[in-house]
């Protein structure tokens, strides 16, 4: 089975730009996840997508937004980039809504000048 | 609120000794627990997880250790290897204002383990 893809593996953008990132789960899957990683914040959950529905949200402003397709695809966009948004974006998949096992695609680097 | 945490940045061990990354929590509504191993330029793997019903699981050479009246856990790398070295990030889940969570996991910040030849 593959595992789960994500799309750019990497992307330069300009300050006050809007980027989308997208996440293929693993065949099967119907729950994405995604999270940021920073240096100095670690791993922090983004929100949740299951069944094309928006479950669960973290801390993150408006900015951020995410939508998942009838086929689990999901995407997130990010609106009016700041500087402070570079980060490694990554994806995560599970089997369904009842596990809490995820598995992480290679996440998508994003840089902001 | 770093609800969980790894207060140890890095660990190093000798090849074929035990490896044992601490992770303590304070939110009481955690009740299932993951251990994720993080290679540069690659996402998480997932490794081992424990439920807060079980105060042990073993899986080959990992065991994870649970400690709940102390919201502690631990794992344990029993021989280390080279190829362990790594992040290793301990993750929780579980219902959070009486809502269920199960696609959101509260990471620690990390430990890097390096084990030496």
């Amino acid at each position: 089975k593959a595992g789960v893809t994500q799309t750019p593996r990497y992307l330069i953008k300009t300050r006050g730009q809007q980027v989308t990132l997208s996440c293929s789960p693993i065949s099967g899957h119907r729950s994405v996840s995604w999270y940021q990683q920073t240096p100095g914040q670690g791993l922090q959950f983004l929100f949740e997508y299951f069944s094309e529905t928006q479950r669960n949200k973290g801390n993150f402003p408006g900015r951020f937004s995410g939508r998942q397709f009838s086929n689990s695809r999901s995407e997130m966009n990010v609106s009016t980039l700041e500087l402070g948004d570079s980060a490694l974006y990554l994806c995560a998949s599970s089997l369904e809504g009842g596990t809490y096992e995820q598995y992480f695609g290679p996440g998508t680097r994003l840089t902001v000048t | 609120d770093q609800q969980v945490k790894q207060n140890s940045p890095s660990l190093s061990v000798q090849e074929g000794r035990i490896s044992i990354l601490n992770c303590d929590y304070t939110n009481s509504m955690f009740d299932y627990f993951l251990w994720y191993k993080k290679y540069p330029a690659e996402g998480p793997t997932f490794l081992i997880s424990i439920s807060s019903i079980k105060d042990k699981n073993e899986d080959g050479r990992f065991t994870v250790f649970l400690n709940k009246s102390a919201k502690h856990l631990s794992l344990h790398i029993v021989p280390s290897q080279p190829g362990d070295s790594a992040v290793y990030f301990c993750a929780a889940g579980g219902n959070n204002a009486g809502g269920t969570s199960y696609g959101k996991l509260t990471f620690g910040q990390g430990t890097i383990l390096t084990v030496h030849p």
